[in-house]
């Protein structure tokens, strides 16, 4: 059974830290990871996609490493902004299935 | 350019209940997804379905059921409600794209059971 851990819980950050998000898994054997956004009260946001055969990928400020090897994927969100606070969820695929983490909950302080 | 809808949003049961939460889908995807979320815990699969006519338990099915009579329609049911399925309950679909499997959620529907 898969299990996804992210650490920190929490995380509170001045406007123009970079950020680093950590999700960790425990069995390698995955398709791909996904990083998703929540904001309160709504549904998911897909922010990133990492192949199982990809090392990283980027979209704007965001930028997503997967290590399969080790279970490992770290979210860096550059020159963060008070509308990056939300919650941060990893999530890994086997088959048509996604494994979540608990997320972090990010606040961005103006 | 609905995507997943969900209703209802809001629901409050008494234990011993019986109720049913919709997920519409207008994108013609095939594979949908019943998921709970709890604090701390992240979003744990209850059930899915790859196509119409078809489900698959997922990690917390039980005291659920489902029905995906028509592709762009997935239900879950609670036959009987109990207080330890006050949960936020979200509905995903979704379809392939180079052998990634790229969901979109609803907007989530807050069951409580008293």
């Amino acid at each position: 059974k898969q299990e996804v851990t992210q650490i920190p819980a929490a995380l509170s950050v001045p406007e123009g830290e970079n950020l680093v998000l950590n999700c960790s898994f425990t069995d390698s054997a995955i398709y791909n990871l996904q990083w998703f956004r929540q904001d309160p009260g709504k549904g998911l946001t897909s922010l990133l996609l990492i192949q199982s055969s990809q090392r990283e990928q980027t979209s704007g400020r965001l930028n997503a490493s997967l290590d399969k090897s080790s279970g490992r994927s770290t979210l860096y969100i550059a020159a963060s902004q008070p509308g990056d606070s939300a919650t941060y969820l990893c999530a890994v695929a086997s088959d048509y299935k996604l494994s979540f983490g608990a997320g972090t909950t990010v606040t961005v302080r103006a | 350019n609905a995507g997943v809808t969900q209703t209802p949003k809001f629901r409050v049961l008494k234990t011993g209940q019986s109720m049913t939460l919709l997920c519409a889908q207008d994108m013609n995807h095939e594979y949908m997804y019943w998921y709970r979320q709890d604090p701390g815990m992240g979003l744990r699969l209850i059930h899915y379905s790859v196509g119409e006519g078809t489900t698959a338990k997922g990690e917390v099915p039980d005291g659920y059921n489902v029905s995906r009579l028509k592709k762009q329609n997935f239900l879950l049911g609670l036959e009987s409600a109990a207080p330890s399925q006050t949960s936020v309950y979200f509905c995903a679909s979704s379809f392939l794209v180079a052998g990634a499997n790229v969901l979109t959620f609803g907007a989530g529907s807050r069951l409580t059971v008293l």
